[in-house]
C-alpha cells in the first residue's frame, strides 16, 4: 500500500527566506506526482504535476522535483511572501493517468511580515 | 479556463434526507473524480469516472450514490446518511489520457450531518 509522507508538519518562516518542502513515498511505481496548497476551508489549487519521466518543474517561484527512484520530491519556494501562507499537500498517482492519488497528510506554512 | 464547479458550497441535512451534490467543468477533461475531506486531514478517494463509467469504488458506503450524467457533470446521491459523514465533498477532474492525469478541483462542498 502506498505511503505519502510528509516533512515538516508545520513551518513557520520570516517573509523572504527561500524553503524546502519535502515529500517521500514508499512505491516507487508512481504515474505522476502533484503538489498542491489549500487555504482553510477551501479546495484544492494545483500548483506542480510532475510526470513520472520527469525530474522536475518549475512556475514562477515554485520549483518541484522528483527522484522516483528514492521515492522523493522536493517542493522549493523562493523568497516567500505572507499570501504564501496555507497548507502544503503532495500526492502521488498510481497505476493509470486516471488512477488513485494519495495524498500526504500536508505541511502547513505560516510566512510572517 | 481551469474551473470545477460544485454545488451547494454548504449543505446541513437530517439523517432522513436525501440530498444531491453537483459537480460541473468545461474543460473536455473525461475523468472526474470525488474526494471526501475531513478536518486537518487529506482528501480522501471515493469515485473516480472514467469516460462516464464508474472505474474506481473505494469500498465507499451505499449511501453514497455517484452518477455521471454526461462528459461534464458529476453528482454524487446522499442518503441515510451519519453525523460521522459529515465533512468537505471535493470534485476533481482530469484528462484521462497519457500525459495527463492533472487534477483540478472544485471549492468543494461542505456537508453537515444533524
Amino acid at each position: 500500500k502506498q505511503e505519502v509522507t510528509q516533512i515538516p508538519a508545520a513551518l513557520s518562516v520570516p517573509e523572504g527566506e527561500n524553503l524546502v518542502l519535502n515529500c517521500s513515498f514508499t512505491d516507487s511505481a508512481i504515474y505522476n506526482l502533484q503538489w498542491f496548497r489549500q487555504d482553510p476551508g477551501k479546495g484544492l489549487t494545483s500548483l506542480l504535476l510532475i510526470q513520472s519521466s520527469q525530474r522536475e518543474q518549475t512556475s514562477g517561484r515554485l520549483n518541484a522535483s522528483l527522484d522516483k527512484s528514492s521515492g522523493r520530491s522536493t517542493l522549493y519556494i523562493a523568497a516567500s511572501q505572507p499570501g504564501d501562507s496555507a497548507t502544503y499537500l503532495c500526492a502521488v498517482k498510481e497505476g493509470t493517468s486516471y488512477g488513485k492519488l494519495t495524498f500526504g497528510q500536508g505541511t502547513i506554512l505560516t510566512v510572517h511580515p | 479556463d481551469t474551473e470545477v464547479t460544485q454545488t451547494p458550497k454548504h449543505l446541513v441535512m437530517g439523517m432522513t434526507n436525501k440530498k444531491s451534490l453537483k459537480c460541473e467543468q468545461h474543460m473536455g477533461h473525461r475523468a472526474m473524480y470525488w474526494y471526501k475531506q475531513k478536518a486537518k486531514k487529506p482528501p480522501e478517494l471515493m469515485f473516480v469516472y472514467s469516460y462516464e463509467k464508474l472505474s474506481i469504488n473505494e469500498s465507499v458506503p451505499s449511501r453514497f450514490s455517484p452518477e455521471c450524467p454526461n462528459s461534464s457533470l458529476l453528482n454524487l446521491h446522499l442518503h441515510a446518511l451519519q453525523p460521522e459523514d459529515s465533512a468537505l465533498y471535493l470534485c476533481a477532474s482530469s484528462r484521462p489520457e497519457a500525459g495527463g492525469g492533472e487534477l483540478f478541483f472544485g471549492e468543494g462542498s461542505r456537508l453537515t450531518v444533524l
